[in-house]
């Protein structure tokens, strides 16, 4: 079947630390990847996506690579912020008679100044 | 312009309440979708309407009624729910046409508490 593996958190990183969330899809056909940002009290921001096997997708200093032959999309950004704290989803997107999203469990990410 | 608007922001009703709850986006999109998320879980898909047309029911009881009354806007009725329906309801809108490769944008949800 499709499925998405998050690592599990919570995850609490001091500030300026380098951030990696590993992210393991499994899926039929070759999907869309995305990771979903959702702080407290809100909606789900799309953070960035990836379309096909070897595109990168950033922003806001995240970085993700679509990478076919490990079935991964590791989340990943240099130097944390306190205003990074939220909930980060990966994502994988496929047709099943209309778009459907497959989600990860969630990260939740904490930053201490 | 990717904003999706959700309202109202948060609701309370009782067992015998019959309330609504509406979507708007302006983006040209002609799919939308509803989904239910319960703390500390990921959205959980209920309804996907494309070009106006409901094309995917999760089996989600007949207490939520979808209704997409134009390509804009997106409402889900609620009737006599159960105090575990209670969670934060999301919408989303995307493109319909190769929808697999497009992002699909959410609103900031309402908050839906059933007594």
């Amino acid at each position: 079947g499709n499925s998405v593996t998050q690592m599990e958190g919570p995850v609490t990183l001091s500030e300026e630390a380098f951030l990696t969330i590993n992210c393991t899809y499994t899926a039929t056909g070759y999907p869309s990847l995305f990771w979903y940002v959702q702080y407290p009290g809100e909606g789900l921001q799309l953070l960035l996506k990836a379309t096909k096997a070897d595109d990168k997708g950033s922003n806001k200093g995240f970085e993700a690579t679509y990478r076919k032959e490990t079935t991964s999309f590791h989340l990943e950004k240099g130097s944390v912020q306190v205003s990074d704290s939220a909930v980060y989803f990966c994502a994988l997107s496929l047709i099943q008679g209309a778009q459907k999203l497959v989600f990860g469990q969630g990260t939740r990410l904490t930053i201490n100044p | 312009d990717t904003e999706v608007t959700q309202t109202p922001k948060h609701l309370v009703m009782g067992m015998t309440n019959k309330k609504s709850l509406k979507c708007e986006q302006h983006m040209g999109h002609r799919a939308m979708y509803w989904y239910k998320q319960k703390a500390k879980k990921p959205p959980e898909l209920m309804f996907v309407y494309s070009y106006e047309k409901l094309s995917i029911n999760e089996s989600v009881p007949s207490r939520f009624s979808p209704e997409c009354p134009n390509s804009s806007l997106l409402n889900l009725h609620l009737h006599a729910l159960q105090p575990e329906d209670s969670a934060l309801y999301l919408c989303a809108s995307s493109q319909a046409r190769d929808s697999w490769k497009h992002t699909q944008y959410f609103g900031p949800g309402t908050r839906l508490t059933v007594l």
